[in-house]
C-alpha cells in the first residue's frame, strides 16, 4: 500500500522566519511528487519534482526531491502571514494516480 | 494553466436523498478524472479514476453502488451520492489529469463541492 508521511503535522512561525517541509513516501511506480498548497478550497499546484537533487524555485518558495531516500522537502523562506496554509505532498505513479500525505499545518503570525 | 469547473460549488440535501456533482475540464480534455473526498482537518482521500468511455475504478473501501461515476465526454464527469447520510457530508473535489511525460503529467483540481447532508 502506498504512503505518504508528512510532518511535521503543524508549525507555528513568526514572519521572516524559515520554514521546511518534510514528505517521505513510499510508492509503488513513482513518477513523480507534487506539492500544494490548500487553503479554504481545493489544492492549488506549488511544484513539480521528478529528478533527484534539482531544486525548484518559485519566489520564497523552493522545494528538493531524493528518490533514493524517498523524500522531499518544501522550504520557505521570509515567511509572510499569507504563506498560512496547508502544505500537502504528493506522489504521483506512472497511471497518474496521486496519494497525498497528511498535509503541514503551517501558521504564520504576524 | 489548464481549468476544472465543479458544480454546485456547495450543496444541502436531506438525508436518503441523491446528489449529482459535476467536474468539467473547460480549455482541455480529459481521459482521466480523480474524485477526492476531505473531511474536516484532513487530507484528500482518492475515491475514484474516472476513465472516459468505461467504468470508473474504485478504491478499497469506497461503496461503487453508493458513489456512481459517469465519465460520459472527454470533458464531464460527474460524481452522485446516492441515498446519501449525514456521514457523507464531506469536501468533495475532482481532478483532471493532462497526460504527458514525467515532467509534465500532472493533475488539475476543481474548486470542491462542499456536501451537507441534513
Amino acid at each position: 500500500e502506498d504512503k505518504v508521511v508528512q510532518s511535521p503535522l503543524s508549525l507555528v512561525v513568526h514572519e521572516g522566519d524559515t520554514v521546511t517541509l518534510n514528505c517521505s513516501y513510499e510508492v509503488t511506480n513513482f513518477r513523480s511528487l507534487l506539492w500544494y498548497k490548500q487553503e479554504k478550497k481545493a489544492p492549488t499546484f506549488l511544484f513539480m519534482l521528478t529528478s533527484s537533487g534539482i531544486e525548484k524555485k518559485s519566489g520564497r518558495l523552493s522545494s528538493i526531491l531524493d528518490k533514493k531516500e524517498l523524500f522531499s522537502i518544501l522550504n520557505i523562506t521570509a515567511t509572510q502571514t499569507g504563506d498560512s496554509a496547508v502544505y500537502l505532498c504528493a506522489p504521483n505513479t506512472n497511471a497518474g494516480k496521486s496519494t497525498f500525505g497528511d498535509g503541514t499545518t503551517l501558521t504564520v503570525k504576524p | 494553466g489548464a481549468v476544472v469547473s465543479q458544480h454546485p460549488s456547495w450543496v444541502i440535501c436531506k438525508s436518503g436523498t441523491s446528489v449529482k456533482i459535476e467536474c468539467r475540464s473547460l480549455d482541455f480534455q480529459a481521459t482521466t478524472m480523480f474524485w477526492y473526498r476531505q473531511f474536516p482537518k484532513q487530507s484528500l482521500m482518492l475515491m475514484a479514476t474516472s476513465n472516459e468511455g468505461s467504468k470508473a475504478t474504485y478504491e478499497q473501501g469506497v461503496e461503487k453502488d453508493k458513489f456512481l461515476i459517469n465519465h460520459a465526454s472527454l470533458t464531464l464527469s460527474t460524481l452522485t451520492v446516492t441515498s446519501a447520510h449525514p456521514e457523507d457530508s464531506s469536501f468533495y473535489i475532482c481532478s483532471a489529469r493532462v497526460p504527458g511525460t514525467a515532467s509534465t503529467d500532472t493533475q488539475y483540481f476543481g474548486p470542491g463541492t462542499r456536501l451537507t447532508v441534513l
